[in-house]
């Protein structure tokens, strides 16, 4: 079965980078575009960006660019996607989402979420 | 940018009732919206996307339409385990968007 485990949380301080991994499995990792998206708390959803694991192209939001790296190892299935200068305002939960394929593009696995804690 | 505005921002409504959730985009998306439910505590969960289809294992009181840019997603009887906050989502641009989410819960 389809399967997105992320690493754990972290606490990170304010200028500091973070770096969150997701480890895909069922399916084959290369065919599925692998998304990031992030809650904060009590807040909604906010789609960060995406990495297309076969080639390694990405595309982030105009908000996180110059800050947001998406990277992917596909000898092990894993994805990572990296955040620098950090503020509070980055304290949220971060998701990998799979895209599934097709004409329609949705979400339809998420990892379990990664709690970063940006505090000094 | 297309701007995806969800309403109501909050919703009770008793078991057995009709609830509807809008999403208005403000310009064309076609059909590219999803549907996603998150309960508390929990990961997002795919209900509906490209504007109506049912996503597997999702019980068929929900549905999921579109009139131009105005879709709705509908629980046509309300069950308690419908709680939670529903999100709409485009995928029509490369930014995959996110409306600010409905908070519905059970009278």
């Amino acid at each position: 079965q389809v399967q997105m485990v992320q690493s754990g949380a972290e606490v990170k301080k304010p200028g500091a980078s973070m770096r969150v991994s997701c480890k895909a499995s069922g399916y084959t990792f290369s065919d599925f575009y692998m998304h990031w998206v992030r809650q904060a708390p009590g807040q909604g959803l906010e789609w960060m960006g995406r990495i297309n694991p076969n080639s390694g192209a990405t595309v982030s939001a105009p908000k996180f660019q110059g800050r947001l790296t998406m990277t992917r190892d596909t000898s092990s299935d894993l994805g990572y996607m990296e955040l620098s200068s950090l503020t509070s305002d980055d304290t949220a939960v971060y998701y990998c989402a799979r895209e599934s394929l097709g004409s329609a593009s949705h979400f339809d696995y998420w990892g379990q979420g990664s709690r970063v804690t940006v505090s000094s | 940018d297309i701007q995806m505005t969800q309403s109501p921002s909050s919703l009770s409504a008793s078991v057995g009732d009709r609830v509807t959730i809008t999403c208005r985009a403000n310009e064309t998306i076609s059909r590219y919206l999803n549907w996603y439910q998150q309960k508390p505590g929990t990961v997002p969960r795919l209900l509906i996307y490209a504007a109506s289809t049912l996503q597997s294992g999702v019980p068929s009181r929900v549905s999921g339409s579109r009139s131009g840019t105005d879709f709705t997603l509908t629980i046509s009887s309300l069950q308690p385990d419908d709680i939670g906050t529903y999100y709409c989502q485009e995928t029509y641009t490369s930014l995959y968007t996110f409306g600010q989410g409905t908070k519905l819960e059970i009278k």
